[in-house]
């Protein structure tokens, strides 16, 4: 059963432009959600969806955005990169969708540098 | 508000030693999952358990164990006879306000030497 991807890997990109990442999630699990980690605030939650609805949002500007699709698969943009968008995204899916929370399954991440 | 803290930033031993890794949390929620996963140089998070707020029983899965104390609020985990592939970043996690996001630790970096 494949695990979790998300592309690109590594990026690289400049101050002022944005970006997109992509998450395919585990084949049945129906819960994306977002995670960036850097290392001065460590893993933080951006946002969660199931069935293409935004369902809880972590605490981040408005340049932070997301979406999902039919067959579950998940986008995150960052618009207007800055310096401090550096970071790992790390994705994780579960077959969860109630209101306990389940075991999260993540991918390798997708590790963004901005210049 | 919630909150989880793992006090040891970075924990060194050597192969075959028993190591603990501390995390407590804090959350007003009666119902609440705690998690741990373990962070390889290659980035993934991988999941090694998930424990909610009703089960006390201490989990034992090969050379890992875990105890669970709601007096305490502490999730500590221990890694019996460590071994070098144990070296990895490992985080403390609890649920946050539903559903499936996580408030995590700062992460304990465990070195285990030859």
């Amino acid at each position: 059963k494949a695990g979790v991807t998300q592309t690109p890997r590594y990026l690289i990109k400049t101050r002022g432009q944005q970006v997109t990442l992509s998450c395919s999630p585990i084949s049945g699990h129906r819960s994306v959600s977002w995670y960036q980690q850097t290392p001065g605030q460590g893993l933080q939650f951006l946002f969660e969806y199931f069935s293409e609805t935004q369902r809880n949002k972590g605490n981040f500007p408005g340049r932070f955005s997301g979406r999902q699709f039919s067959n579950s698969r998940s986008e995150m943009n960052v618009s207007t990169l800055e310096l401090g968008d550096s970071a790992l995204y790390l994705c994780a899916s579960s077959w969860r969708g109630g209101s306990n929370t389940g075991e999260l399954f993540f991918g390798e991440g997708s590790r963004l540098t901005v210049l | 508000a919630q909150k989880v803290t793992q006090a040891q930033t970075e924990i060194s031993v050597v192969e075959k030693e028993d190591v603990t890794l501390d995390c407590v949390y804090e959350t007003r929620d009666t119902t609440y999952y705690l998690f741990w996963y373990k962070q390889p140089p290659s980035g993934e998070l991988v999941f090694l358990i998930r424990r909610n707020s009703f089960d006390e029983q201490n989990e034992i899965s090969g050379r890992y164990s875990w105890n669970f104390q709601k007096s305490t609020s502490s999730f500590n985990f221990t890694i019996t006879a460590s071994q070098v592939v144990d070296s990895a970043v490992y985080f403390c996690a609890l649920s946050g306000d539903g559903y499936n996001k996580l408030i995590f630790g700062a992460g304990t970096r465990l070195a285990v030497h030859p």
